[in-house]
């Protein structure tokens, strides 16, 4: 089956700029988590949302936001970029209690 | 000081040898999660334990609810075992599905 999807891979984008990024989870896992991993900081939770409701949010600023579609996509954006938030963005899908899947990663690079 | 615990962060082995990675964790939790990541990016997640021991192939995960300690253990490692190792926990604080990282253990197995 496949596997949880994220896209783009790679991004540049200029500071100031905003950026979406996508996750498509697992068929039929509802509940999509989001993660930023930058060498400073290690990984950390940004927000998870099930049937298109955020349901945990993590400590980031408000220029983080996300949502979820009615087939369990989900997306986030950041605006006004700034250079700290180069990093790895990866996404999770899970259903019910079981285990997470980790998509590969979207590598953004502010410059 | 952090909610997640992990060490060694660094740990050079030989082919063959028994390893074993630590985590710790302040709070009671609902799961205790092991997760592998390779040079690019992508994480597997190895092993999600509530209680007791769970062993797949070569990898061993323990946890001890009581002294909120986990470990995981692999048996005659192999190079190709050399990766950062992950605990996160999660259900820190009733957040079921918010996922809190330790800083990583990165494991090198030289032939």
């Amino acid at each position: 089956k496949a596997g949880v999807t994220q896209t783009p891979r790679y991004l540049i984008k200029t500071r100031g700029q905003q950026v979406t990024l996508s996750c498509s989870p697992i068929s039929g896992h509802r509940s999509v988590s989001w993660y930023q991993q930058t060498p400073g900081q290690g990984l950390q939770f940004l927000f998870e949302y099930f049937s298109e409701t955020q349901r945990n949010k993590g400590n980031f600023p408000g220029r983080f936001s996300g949502r979820q579609f009615s087939n369990s996509r989900s997306e986030m954006n950041v605006s006004t970029l700034e250079l700290g938030d180069s990093a790895l963005y990866l996404c999770a899908s899970r259903l019910g209690a079981s285990g997470y899947t980790f998509g590969s990663g979207t590598r953004l690079t502010v410059v | 000081k952090n909610e997640v615990e992990q060490s060694p962060q660094n740990l050079t082995a030989q082919e063959g040898e028994f390893i074993t990675i630590n985590c710790s964790y302040s709070v009671g939790i609902s799961a205790l999660h092991w997760l592998q990541q390779h040079p690019g990016g992508g994480i597997v997640s190895l092993f999600m334990l509530s209680s007791g021991k769970k062993k797949h192939g070569r990898l061993i995960a323990t946890i001890n609810i009581q002294e909120k300690h986990s470990s995981l253990h692999i048996t005659a490692s192999h190079p190709r075992d050399s990766a950062v190792y992950i605990c996160a926990a999660s259900g820190y604080g009733g957040a079921t599905n918010k996922l809190i990282f330790g800083t990583g253990t990165l494991l090198a197995v030289q032939p």
